[in-house]
């Protein structure tokens, strides 16, 4: 089956400093990547859709200068948080479609858990 | 009111035990997710239905698209079955609109 992988797994960094998340399709193209956000007990929430070759669409209330996605190949997505403060702390997820099938069918990765000191 | 609503939020059960998690949706969709996410954070995708029934182990889920009703079943219960299980509607853009989930705990 379509395996979608994150690195890294976690990390942690101090607050201020940049993080970068990679989301990539290992054995299918992605034409669109979706980025998640999950804090403790929460459900999943959609920060932004990620185009190949094109800008990324945010949804309402992320702030697109501090969470900048870039879409530069077919299989890999990248998140970079900046200037992280510890508020930024939560399980980030991305989840892949499938380019060319018609079917809404996603593939998650398996999550990056972000600790910002 | 959330678009997607699922119960129970918890359930804890004993090992062997049918299981059935309900997801209701007040948007008419063309299909409907299950997901599966584990304690460590990782997420799989256990169906995506459009209508009827679809079986995988002893996984079952099925959909009413005109009650916009899908109940996702597990029969003879394992420990490992443990986890949180989402449901999740696709909108625009294939964008999906999640459950609160219901979180599994599976006793021996």
């Amino acid at each position: 089956g379509a395996v979608v992988s994150q690195h890294p797994s976690w990390v942690i960094c101090k607050s201020g400093t940049s993080v970068k998340i990679e989301c990539r399709s290992l054995d299918f193209q992605a034409t669109t990547m979706f980025w998640y956000r999950q804090f403790p007990k929460q459900s999943l929430m959609l920060m932004a859709t990620s185009n190949e070759g094109s800008k990324a669409t945010y949804e309402q209330g992320v702030e697109k200068d501090k969470f900048l996605i870039n879409h530069a190949s077919l299989t890999l997505s990248t998140l970079t948080v900046t200037s992280a403060h510890p508020e930024d702390s939560s399980f980030y997820i991305c989840s892949a479609r499938e380019a060319g099938l018609e079917t809404d069918t996603q593939y998650f990765g398996p999550g990056t858990r972000l600790t910002v000191l | 009111k959330n678009e997607v609503e699922q119960s129970p939020q918890n359930l804890t059960a004993q090992e062997g035990e049918f299981i059935t998690i309900n997801c209701s949706y007040s948007v008419g969709i063309s299909a409907l997710h299950w997901l599966q996410q584990h304690p460590g954070g990782g997420i799989v995708s256990l169906f995506m239905l459009s209508s009827g029934k679809k079986k995988h182990g002893r996984l079952i889920a099925t959909i009413n698209i005109q009650e916009k009703h899908s109940s996702l079943h597990i029969t003879a219960s394992h420990p490992r079955d443990s986890a949180v299980y989402i449901c999740a509607r696709p909108g625009t853009a294939s964008k999906l609109t999640f459950g609160t989930g219901t979180r599994l705990q599976v006793t021996l």
